[in-house]
Parts: structure tokens; sequence; C-alpha cells
């Protein structure tokens, strides 16, 4: 079965740049997303495919990817970016879903 | 604008079923596939199954095969998903959650959640 590993949780200072990775067989075919997580609140989507952000989310949340490990990048953090984030992914079939670990990221 | 609705919190008994619907409305609610994604108490998100909302086709995560069922009613433009043989490991919060027709399979859209507590 697919399994997508993520640090389960990292901290930043206002301003300065965190990277969050996501590591699994399946990302070597497959693209990674990255969703937001409030607490309280349901997942949105900050970026997705080779480099896209939904509209509304700022430009400070970048992606990458290389081999079997995807990244999401906040550069300047803001106290608003403190939150879980899960990378996501489908499996080599194609018709199954599976999302990260999940990292806490901490803005001090 | 894309609104999914998810009825209320449920508190159910250990070995009984709970079925949690998912209203959508701001788009042709058939041209999409919706998705199950649950959520137990400070734990990760667990993604369950889809249904194509036009063709009626299921997937089914292995872990819930058996358990779960995923239907829809077009008529009512609503999602539903029933999950059967609960137990205290079921009680988390279930999102239905639309997947964007834009080729990258994302999960654009949610609904607010609906709380399942499994209690004897």
């Amino acid at each position: 079965s697919s399994e997508l590993t993520q640090d389960p949780a990292v901290s930043v200072a206002l301003g300065q740049t965190v990277r969050i990775t996501c590591q699994g067989d399946n990302l070597r075919t497959s693209y990674v997303h990255w969703y937001q997580q409030k607490p309280g609140q349901a997942p949105v989507l900050v970026f997705y495919g080779k480099n896209s952000r939904p509209s509304g989310i700022p430009d400070r949340f970048s992606g990458s990817s290389s081999g079997n490990t995807a990244s999401l990048t906040i550069t300047g953090a803001q106290a608003e970016d403190e939150a879980d984030y899960y990378c996501n992914s489908r499996d080599s079939s194609g018709n199954h879903y599976v999302f990260g670990t999940g990292t806490k990221v901490t803005v001090l | 604008q894309v609104h999914l609705v998810q009825s209320g919190a449920e508190v159910k008994k250990p070995g009984a079923s709970v079925k949690v619907s998912c209203k959508a409305s701001g788009y042709t609610f058939t041209s999409n596939t919706m998705h199950w994604v649950r959520q137990a108490p400070g734990q990760r998100l667990e993604w369950m199954g889809w249904i194509h909302a036009g063709y009626g086709k299921t997937v089914y995560s292995q872990r819930f095969q058996g358990r779960v069922t995923i239907t829809r009613d077009t008529s009512a433009s609503t999602a539903y998903m029933e999950l059967s043989s609960l137990s205290s490991e079921d009680t988390a919060v279930y999102y239905c959650a639309r997947e964007d027709n834009t080729g990258w399979f994302t999960f654009g859209n949610w609904g607010q959640g609906t709380l399942v507590t499994v209690s004897s």
C-alpha cells in the first residue's frame, strides 16, 4: 500500500522560511498536493501539481518534487500560516488516494 | 460558488451504522467526483473512498472495504456515506470533498465536517 511520510512538527521564526517534506514511493509517478488545516476547520488546498496555487493562496507558498520526496516551502512565514499541513496523492492504481502523516507548523 | 453542506453530528452505539449526507450546490452535481475523508481526534486525514456523481462508480479504501457504502441522489444533489459495524475507533469528523475538474485530482471544496461519536 502507498504511504506518505512527513515530519511530525517544524517551527519557524516569523518572516523566515520553512520547508515541509513528504516522502513516498508513489511520488515517483504521482503529483503531490498540499492542504492546510487549522484547528476546528476543514482542510484547504494551498498548492498542487507541478507549480500551482489556488486562487487566493499567497505566493509565499511554493512546492517542488524530486524522486520520492516532495516539499512545500513557506517563504516569509506569517502568524496565520500556523497550522497542520498534509500532503496527498494518488496511488499507483490511480483510483486510491492517500494523505501524509501531517506536519504541525508553529510560527514563533 | 460551490457549497457542500453536511448533516449534523451523530452519536451511535458500537455495532450500529451511521449515514452522513453532503448536499452540494453551486455547480453541476453530476460533473464531479465526491470523496469522503475522515479525521479521528488528534489524528491525520484518512481517505475513505469516492463516487462519481454522474456515473455512480465507487471506489473504496481497502481499510474500509465491506463496511463503507457511498451513494448519491442526483435529484437532490446529495452524496451519502454510510459506515457500518461502528466501534469506538470510528469516532471522528467525517468530511465530504469535491474533486476538481482540473485534471489534477485535487479537493478544492470541502464540507464543514460531521462529528460521529461512537460510545456505549
